[in-house]
């Protein structure tokens, strides 16, 4: 069965540190990866999606994909409390149009 | 523009009652997806549909839970009978087609079974 886990958390971050997030899977023929944000209560929002090996930046945020590892991570420079959310780790093969969804890690940026 | 749309925002329901979820996804998106989310957890798969093809049903987890798609646009998920353990978020998202990645969920129906 094909799974992708990431820790529970919470994870707590001082405001303005880093806050690195991390999701393992074990389909090697995962293409594709996704980090989506959820607010409590709320519905997930895509934040990035990744590729290819190697890191990809858009602002603060930044996704690191190591494939011969299984391994993708989110790292959120000068965390913000706004960043307090739910991430959720998603994975995909090409030839697939189903995510496989991970349970999520709870992160708290404490002012 | 609109993004996708769900009624009810929530559902109480009492056990055995038959109940049934809306989904108004973007226009113009072919792809439709229902999905489960219970307290803490990661989304269940539950439906696919993708235009005119024949859903994907296979996240479906018994055969109280249906889902249609009228016309390539609106979906209605329905669970008969419904049991304590329905209870959740069901969550709906739309895809503009197979070549886009990206997912657009709606608010979310809060289901509730007594």
């Amino acid at each position: 069965q094909k799974e992708v886990e990431q820790n529970s958390g919470p994870l707590s971050v001082p405001e303005g540190a880093i806050a690195s997030l991390n999701c393992t899977y074990s389909d090697r023929g995962s293409q594709s990866f996704f980090w989506y944000r959820q607010y409590s209560g709320k519905s997930p929002e895509l934040i990035m999606f990744i590729y290819s090996n190697g890191d990809k930046e858009d602002g603060r945020f930044t996704a690191q994909l190591n494939k011969a590892s299984q391994y993708v991570s989110l790292l959120i420079r000068d965390s913000q409390p706004s960043d307090s959310a739910t991430y959720l780790c998603a994975v995909k093969e090409d030839s697939n149009y189903q995510l496989i969804w991970g349970a999520g890690t709870k992160l708290i940026i404490k002012p | 523009g609109a993004g996708v749309s769900q009624s009810p925002s929530n559902k109480v329901t009492e056990k055995g009652k038959d109940v049934e979820l809306r989904c108004d996804p973007i226009s113009g998106h072919t792809a439709l997806y229902w999905y489960r989310q219970s307290l803490g957890q990661g989304l269940e798969f539950l439906i696919y549909f993708q235009g005119n093809s024949a859903p994907d049903k296979s996240g479906l987890p018994s055969d109280r839970f249906s889902a249609e798609r009228t016309g390539g646009s609106v979906s209605t998920l329905t669970i008969q009978r419904t049991q304590q353990e329905d209870s959740a978020v069901y969550l709906c998202a739309s895809r503009r087609g197979v070549s886009y990645n990206e997912q657009f969920f709606g608010p979310g129906t809060r289901l509730t079974v007594l």
